[in-house]
């Protein structure tokens, strides 16, 4: 079956960098594009990026631009998110979450990895 | 960007009722629209896309409709596993994807 799994969250203090892994399994992971989504405490969804199927096509959030990258490595079946000079306004539930042939919806997500910055 | 607003924000309601909720897109998008549900501690699930397409497996309770700015999610008679928040979200490829607010629904 699909599966989905985040690592990667943790504290992390104001400037600093977090890696996100996503594990997936269960599909052809090279056939799809991803993305990931967070989700601050008690707070609604927010997509915070984008890559396409091959990598080819990247797209970010304004908020995480030039300070985030989304990667993929299809021999892995992992995608990844770098997050540089995080903000206390980073926390939140990250997810990642497989696109579907309608680009901009996610038919299955992972259980998300929570990522917290503070002092 | 293109903001997403949904209503009502909280929702009581019984089992057994019909229930409606309301997104708007402050621009045009089509029908480039999608639904979730999302229940405490755990990831959203996929109900609808293109605005009235059910995802495999969602029970035909489920219903959306609308186009351009205005949409629907109606579920035709509410049943205890409904009781969740549920999400709207724009997909037009051209402006970040972004979703509404969500709108809780909660036993009456």
């Amino acid at each position: 079956q699909v599966q989905l799994v985040e690592s990667g969250g943790g504290l992390v203090k104001p400037g600093g960098s977090l890696r996100l892994s996503c594990a997936v399994s269960g599909f052809t992971f090279s056939n799809y594009y991803m993305s990931w989504i967070r989700q601050a405490p008690g707070k609604g969804l927010e997509w915070v990026s984008h890559i396409s199927a091959s990598g080819s096509t990247i797209l970010y959030a304004d908020s995480v631009k030039g300070r985030f990258t989304i990667s993929r490595d299809n021999a892995k079946n992992s995608l990844y998110l770098q997050m540089n000079s995080l903000r206390a306004e980073d926390t939140a539930v990250y997810y990642c979450a497989r696109g579907t042939a309608a680009t901009g919806v996610f038919d299955y997500w992972g259980q998300g990895t929570l990522v917290t910055v503070s002092s | 960007d293109i903001q997403m607003t949904q209503s009502p924000s909280t929702l009581s309601a019984s089992v057994g009722d019909r229930v409606t909720i309301t997104c708007r897109a402050s621009q045009n998008i089509n029908s480039w629209l999608a639904w979730y549900q999302q229940k405490p501690g755990k990831a959203p699930n996929l109900l609808i896309y293109k605005a009235s397409t059910l995802h495999s497996g969602v029970p035909s309770r489920f219903s959306g409709s609308g186009s351009g700015t205005e949409f629907t999610l109606t579920i035709s008679s509410l049943q205890p596993d409904d009781f969740a928040i549920y999400y709207c979200q724009h997909y037009d490829f051209y402006s970040p994807w972004t979703f509404g607010q969500g709108t809780k629904v909660e036993i009456k």
